[in-house]
């Protein structure tokens, strides 16, 4: 199985931060990688797909990069509203599809 | 609107089994693949099980394999997952998902989720 592996955990941060997420991957999963946003008491949200597409309607200021192991979720301006933990999820292979333990972004 | 409705959660004790539902809406559901993900209370997201449109093709995660079954019905808009067997572990939100084809089957549309508690 695909193990993916986030950092941080937590991260504490200010409003107008630029915050960087990273993901990686036990093997090669080429750039089938997505990130979701999940608020408390709430379902996941999809902000990219494809490593790096952006998911309609999401705000501008995130954005996805990497490819192969190594994945990064950058957040260019922190907003209040962006105060939540985020998930990287591979979907290289159907049989198990598989998320990172997740990073919680707080206010500092 | 595009939406995702679980039912079927509640309370049951270990050896026992519940049955879930998804009603989706909104959407051409025969054309979806599908996949429930659980989240267990303060714990990460994991995914459990996958099925295919036609329903032909199924996967299970390994630490519900043998105990869980997915199927789906078509002509209902439906996606179920009958749980077996349940353990404390088993105690989890347990969300539908859909893997989206304009996403490449990133997990775009989510239902609300539905509470499992496995205790004595």
């Amino acid at each position: 199985d695909i193990q993916m592996t986030q950092s941080p955990s937590t991260l504490s941060a200010s409003v107008g931060d630029r915050v960087t997420i990273t993901c990686r991957a036990s093997q090669s999963i080429s750039s089938w990688l997505a990130w979701y946003q999940q608020k408390p008491g709430k379902a996941p949200k999809l902000l990219i797909y494809k490593a790096s597409s952006l998911e309609s309607g999401v705000p501008s200021r995130f954005s996805g990069s990497g490819s192969g192991t190594e994945f990064t979720l950058t957040i260019s301006s922190l907003q209040p509203d962006d105060f939540a933990t985020y998930y990287c999820q591979q979907y290289n292979s159907y049989a198990g599809w598989t998320f990172g333990q997740g990073t919680k972004v707080e206010i500092k | 609107e595009v939406q995702l409705v679980e039912s079927g959660g509640g309370l049951v004790q270990p050896g026992g089994s519940l049955r879930l539902s998804c009603a989706a809406s909104g959407f051409t559901f025969s054309s979806y693949e599908m996949n429930w993900v659980r989240q267990a209370p303060g714990k990460g997201l994991e995914w459990v099980s996958y099925i295919s449109s036609s329903g032909s093709t199924i996967y299970y995660a390994d630490s519900v394999k043998g105990r869980f079954t997915i199927s789906r019905d078509n002509a209902k808009n439906s996606l179920y997952l009958q749980m077996n067997s349940l353990r404390a572990e088993d105690t989890a939100v347990y969300y539908c998902a859909r893997p989206g084809l304009q996403q490449l089957r990133a997990f775009d549309i989510w239902g609300q989720g539905t509470m499992v508690t496995v205790s004595s």
